[in-house]
């Protein structure tokens, strides 16, 4: 069970706008900036947004993010299918009690 | 150009002891401002984050975890070793390690391949 919650699969056409939603509470999400990374097929994670809505030199500017109270989102306009991947959210936690990085489940994403 | 690069055995038993060697290359472990973190995935399910060490030596542990992991760096060879004890093949999984980097918050910004580790008798 990940502390962030994720839809566990996303999927749209090619060239859409799609939303993956990332939530999470005050410890996390709440107190601290959300970072996105993009996993392709059999590949390692790959930074894409961090500190809510920075993309690294690179990410296309299809990619955005945001944030707003204990919830984070990831936006990705004129889908492509290179974008077919599983996408994580993740956080800093300040709770006493837990990891102090914490992952959504991830989103899979699949391009129809 | 930065990298990291996981290494360390395949197929390990049940009950032994994991130990997980990642060298970097392109940055030092003593810059100030970053550190190294080790993530699992095991196969089909999510991220799961182990342990980070920053350059002041500063560690921290996964909660359900702790009391199995020891992580330490070499500065002078650029690498940090993760160990864990008492290894069960729920542990099968990709381990990661990662670079943390940031000025005002935390990120991972590169990542090794991953090595897939597979506990089994």
């Amino acid at each position: 069970q990940s502390v962030l919650t994720q839809p566990p699969s996303a999927s749209g056409t090619p060239g859409q706008r799609v939303t993956i939603s990332c939530s999470g509470s005050s410890s996390n999400i709440g107190s601290n900036t959300v970072n996105w990374y993009q996993q392709l097929p059999g590949t390692a994670p790959k930074l894409l947004i961090y500190s809510n809505n920075q993309r690294p030199s690179g990410v296309p500017d299809r990619f955005s993010g945001s944030k707003s109270g204990t919830s984070a989102s990831l936006a990705i306009s004129g889908l492509q299918s290179e974008d077919e991947a599983d996408y994580y959210c993740a956080a800093w936690d300040d709770s006493l009690n837990g990891p102090p990085w914490v992952f959504g489940g991830g989103t899979k994403l699949t391009v129809l | 150009q930065v990298t990291l690069k996981e290494s360390g055995p395949v197929l390990v038993k049940p009950t032994e002891t994991l130990t997980l060697t990642c060298t970097v290359s392109g940055f030092s472990l003593s810059n100030a401002r970053m550190g190294v973190s080790w993530i699992r995935q095991p196969p089909g399910k999510a991220l799961e984050w182990l342990a980070h060490i920053f350059s002041n030596d500063e560690k921290s542990y996964s909660t359900s975890l702790k009391s199995r992991l020891t992580i330490s760096k070499d500065t002078s060879k650029s690498q940090v070793v993760l160990t864990m004890t008492n290894m069960d093949p729920v542990d099968t999984a990709t381990y990661y390690c990662a670079r943390i980097v940031g000025a005002i918050s935390w990120y991972f910004d590169l990542w090794g391949r991953g090595t897939l580790v597979t506990v089994s008798s």
